[in-house]
């Protein structure tokens, strides 16, 4: 069974700052990873994944993330926080050696970036 | 916004009433998926359509059912409603049925049951 923790309900960060939403996943072969954002009302839109290859991956507005397979993390990083980055961030996990698979999202981080 | 349409956005209904929520995928794409999102529950997958076939299934209620149509909209039913059953339901769609493809979710619809 495919599995993805979140260990922070929120994470407050000041604006300028480098902000980190952490992220560990278990599956029983190689992890397709993702990382979505929820603003208010809204629904999720996607950030970046990592399929293969380089273990940094850059995505959308700014964001990155380090897949790290003897850790099992694929936290998502920002060098400098705006305020409208403050959002709800979902990592999923999808383990494609079982042929179809459902995609496993974690709890959620609420990131909170002060002005 | 992403492309993927759901009518209607809120929707209040009793317990024991049965609704239906429909979602439009983005031009081209052929997968849709469905999910539930409670505060007790997290987003949780329900079930995947390609091309009008189910792929894939997840935590999805015996009293919940999903199809994809021919045009490859897609309807997802839900009878006997509890309260438990309030939440905000997500549909998404992709381009093909590969797992490692991105998914482009809707607006979500918000049902309340009351």
């Amino acid at each position: 069974a495919q599995s993805v923790a979140q260990p922070e309900d929120q994470v407050n960060v000041a604006e300028g700052n480098p902000l980190t939403v952490k992220c560990t996943y278990s599956v029983s072969g190689n992890p397709y990873l993702f990382w979505y954002v929820q603003y208010p009302n809204r629904g999720l839109q996607f950030l970046l994944k990592y399929i293969t290859g380089d273990n940094l991956v850059k995505g959308s507005y700014g964001f990155e993330a380090e897949f790290n397979k003897s850790q099992t993390s694929f936290h998502l990083k920002k060098p400098s926080a705006l305020v409208s980055d403050s959002a709800l961030y979902f990592c999923a996990v999808r383990d494609p050696s079982g042929g179809y698979q459902k995609v496993t999202f974690g709890t959620g981080t609420k990131l909170q970036v002060i002005p | 916004d992403s492309g993927v349409t759901q009518t209607p956005k809120h929707l209040i209904t009793a317990t024991g009433q049965r609704v239906t929520l429909r979602c439009s995928p983005r031009s081209g794409d052929l997968s849709v998926y469905w999910y539930q999102q409670s505060l007790d529950q997290g987003l949780q997958f329900l079930i995947q359509y390609y091309n009008g076939e189910e792929r894939a299934k997840g935590n999805i209620l015996e009293r919940f059912s999903a199809q994809q149509f021919p045009d490859l909209h897609s309807e997802l039913n839900l009878s006997s409603l509890e309260l438990g059953d309030s939440a905000l339901y997500f549909c998404a769609s992709s381009p093909l049925q590969g797992v490692g493809e991105t998914q482009y979710f809707g607006p979500g619809t918000r049902l309340l049951v009351l």
